[in-house]
């Protein structure tokens, strides 16, 4: 069975600071991997996605993930945190089983000014 | 072009009533997921479809129902609201060829 864990439930940063949020999966296959982010009382909103290739991507808003599979992980990074970034960020992971998508728990970014 | 949209945003429900949780998509999507949010929970997958006429239980199906009559509709239904049924419901869309899956600004329903 396929999972997800986010291990940070809260992270907070310093606006103009790096970001590192961790994600961990478990998964049979090649996975496919998302990174999505959650604004409050919104809906949520693609980051990136890792299919295949190129093991660092890029996504918007100036983040990137990269997927390393010794490690089984899909780390999101920023270089420099705004504090519009301040959301709650879920990593998921998919497969070809009807593309049904597993979330983790997510984790909450607080950014101080 | 309007994406995935979710009525009604909010509702408050007594135990026992029933209520339909619409979702519509306007992008030709074979591919519908209905999941649900709780704190600290993450997301859980109710029901999917990959298509009209066809239906599949996810991983928290029980108390709810769903249908699929057309490309773009993809009712979820609550026939006997429990309090445990307390959540957000995200709908949520996809291509044939694509994996990423766009969402709907939700619905958060109170059960008390």
């Amino acid at each position: 069975a396929q999972s997800v864990t986010q291990p940070d439930i809260h992270i907070t940063v310093s606006e103009g600071a790096s970001l590192e949020l961790r994600c961990n999966y478990s998964y049979g296959a090649t996975p496919y991997l998302f990174w999505y982010v959650q604004s409050p009382g919104q809906g949520l909103q693609l980051l990136l996605k890792y299919f295949s290739g190129d093991t660092l991507v890029q996504g918007i808003k100036g983040f990137e993930a990269e997927f390393k599979r010794s490690q089984s992980s899909f780390n999101l990074r920023k270089p420099s945190v705004h504090w519009s970034d301040a959301a709650e960020y879920f990593c998921a992971v998919g497969g070809t089983s009807y593309g049904k998508l597993t979330f983790g728990q997510g984790t909450i970014l607080t950014v101080h000014p | 072009n309007a994406g995935v949209t979710q009525t009604p945003k909010f509702r408050i429900l007594k135990i026992g009533q029933s209520m339909t949780l619409q979702c519509t998509q306007d992008m030709n999507h074979n591919y519908m997921y209905w999941y649900r949010q709780d704190p600290g929970m993450g997301l859980k997958l109710i029901y999917y479809s990959v298509g009209a006429g066809i239906t599949d239980k996810g991983e928290v199906p029980n108390g709810y129902n769903v249908s699929r009559s057309t490309t773009e509709d993809f009712p979820l239904r609550l026939e006997l609201a429990a309090p445990s049924q307390t959540s957000v419901y995200f709908c949520a869309s996809r291509t044939d060829r694509s994996y990423e899956q766009y969402f709907g600004p939700g619905t958060r329903l109170t059960v008390t």
